[in-house]
């Protein structure tokens, strides 16, 4: 099956830009994280979908990210105005939350952040 | 969730078992053990999880103490494509409301 897609792998703007991501889950994946990963640390969870519903956003710095996922398949996630400390891997990641995949979560490869 | 506890680094050779700890002392009894990887440039990936008992998957091996404090994971033929960053999280089922929280992890080096 095609894995979690995610674009673009790199980007990097100055701060005070906006910046949009954008993933595309795995077909029939009804939950879609996003996290963040700070150079040297794990990933940390920023937003969790339950199809287009929010179930979690209380790590989503609200001032400047905002995340959507219209029709309970694609999501875009969104930063306005970068800071320098937005500088990370966003990663998506999405589940089945059926079994006997209700454990595992799929990540995608990921959007490097570079802010200067 | 619980914390875990993990070593910062280890080092292994190609073809030995690899043997990466993890503590989670507070680990409440319906909270599950998870390990996911995350090879450098990619996305975690999922590795095994358990609840009580041992579990064996075709990519390792999960041991976990009887009294569910601490556990093992074994990679039983390591090879150069598992260095990795091997992270330990234990949470509540992700439909009791449970989310993956991702420590520092182990930084698993396999040398030849």
């Amino acid at each position: 099956e095609a894995g979690v897609a995610q674009s673009p792998r790199y980007k990097i703007i100055e701060k005070r830009q906006s910046v949009a991501f954008w993933c595309n889950p795995i077909s029939g994946h009804a939950t879609l994280y996003w996290y963040q990963q700070i150079l040297g640390q794990g990933p940390k969870l920023l937003i969790q979908f339950q199809n287009n519903g929010v179930v979690d956003d209380s790590q989503l710095p609200k001032d400047r990210f905002s995340a959507e996922r219209l029709k309970g398949v694609d999501s875009t996630l969104k930063i306005q105005p970068a800071k320098l400390e937005d500088s990370a891997v966003y990663l998506c990641a999405s589940s089945l939350a059926l079994a006997p995949r209700l454990h595992e979560q799929y990540f995608g490869p990921g959007t490097r952040l570079t802010v200067t | 969730d619980a914390k875990t506890t993990q070593p910062t680094s280890m080092d292994c050779a190609e073809g030995r078992a690899a043997n990466l700890p993890c503590n989670h002392s507070t680990i409440s009894g319906n909270e599950y053990v998870y390990w996911y990887r995350q090879i450098h440039s990619q996305g975690p990936q999922y590795i095994i999880h358990g609840l009580k008992n041992n579990e064996t998957n075709e990519m390792a091996s999960l041991i976990i103490t009887e009294d569910r404090k601490s556990s093992t994971l074994i990679l039983p033929h390591a090879t150069l494509r598992d260095t990795a960053v091997y992270y330990c999280i234990v949470r509540v089922a992700w439909n009791q409301g449970g989310k993956l929280i991702f420590g520092q992890g182990t930084e698993l080096s396999v040398k030849p």
